[in-house]
């Protein structure tokens, strides 16, 4: 499969936990998004890389979350001193192109985060 | 906050066209309409993209109205598989991240 892929699929965790997750996205894809989603509605965008800049950052992001992309290739997001306010699906999604006529953004099947 | 408006749910027969209409005034002569959906427990899946002409491809056709304002989605036999929220976004075409803005999109039930 050549698609997105995010691991792990679930994250339990106490309070207080840091927790990290990958996304691998498609392998030619430059532009990589992390969104989040909560019960009932659509994500939320977080921030996005191109290449291996993180160039935009939600006011979502506070300064308990940080992402890194480091070679342009997968990308990892660290939630430090976890709440349960956190609890959340975290989407990544990846997509090639310039300008908006070729930005469709592929998504990878999530990881679930509970906070205790 | 989200610069589209879609009604909460809809229903369709199996079989029969389904179309999810979509209000976006406020839109730039930059901004492409993207349509997304999202079956339960699944990541978004990209259906269909379009500035100002009408679209069409193997999953569905976007009619977008001459002034902008407003564009619909046609599914046109619809099957359960169909069913799912349907999520109607702008990205603007022009320098920056071609971030999604999703609203609540519409759940649509196919029944058999």
């Amino acid at each position: 499969d050549t698609g997105v892929s995010q691991d792990p699929r679930h994250k339990i965790t106490k309070r207080g936990q840091n927790v990290t997750f990958r996304c691998d996205p498609i392998s030619e894809h430059n532009r990589l998004y992390w969104y989040r989603q909560t019960l009932g509605q659509g994500p939320e965008f977080l921030t996005y890389f191109q290449n291996e800049a993180q160039l935009e950052k939600s006011r979502l992001l506070s300064d308990r979350f940080s992402a890194e992309r480091p070679k342009g290739s997968f990308s990892t997001l660290e939630i430090q001193r976890t709440e349960q306010g956190d609890s959340a699906m975290y989407l990544c999604a990846s997509s090639l192109g310039r300008g908006g006529t070729n930005n469709e953004q592929f998504f990878g099947p999530g990881t679930r985060l509970t906070v205790l | 906050d989200a610069k589209t408006t879609q009604p909460p749910s809809m229903d369709c027969a199996e079989g029969r066209a389904a179309n999810l209409p979509c209000n976006h005034s406020t839109i730039s002569g930059n901004e492409y309409v993207y349509w997304y959906r999202q079956i339960h427990s699944q990541g978004p899946q990209y259906i269909i993209h379009g500035l100002k002409n009408n679209e069409t491809n193997e999953m569905a056709s976007l009619i977008i109205t001459e002034d902008r304002k407003s564009s619909t989605l046609i599914l046109p036999h619809a099957t359960l598989r169909d069913t799912a929220v349907y999520y109607c976004t702008l990205t603007y075409s022009g320098a920056g991240s071609y971030q999604l803005t999703f609203g609540k999109g519409t759940k649509l039930s196919v029944i058999p």
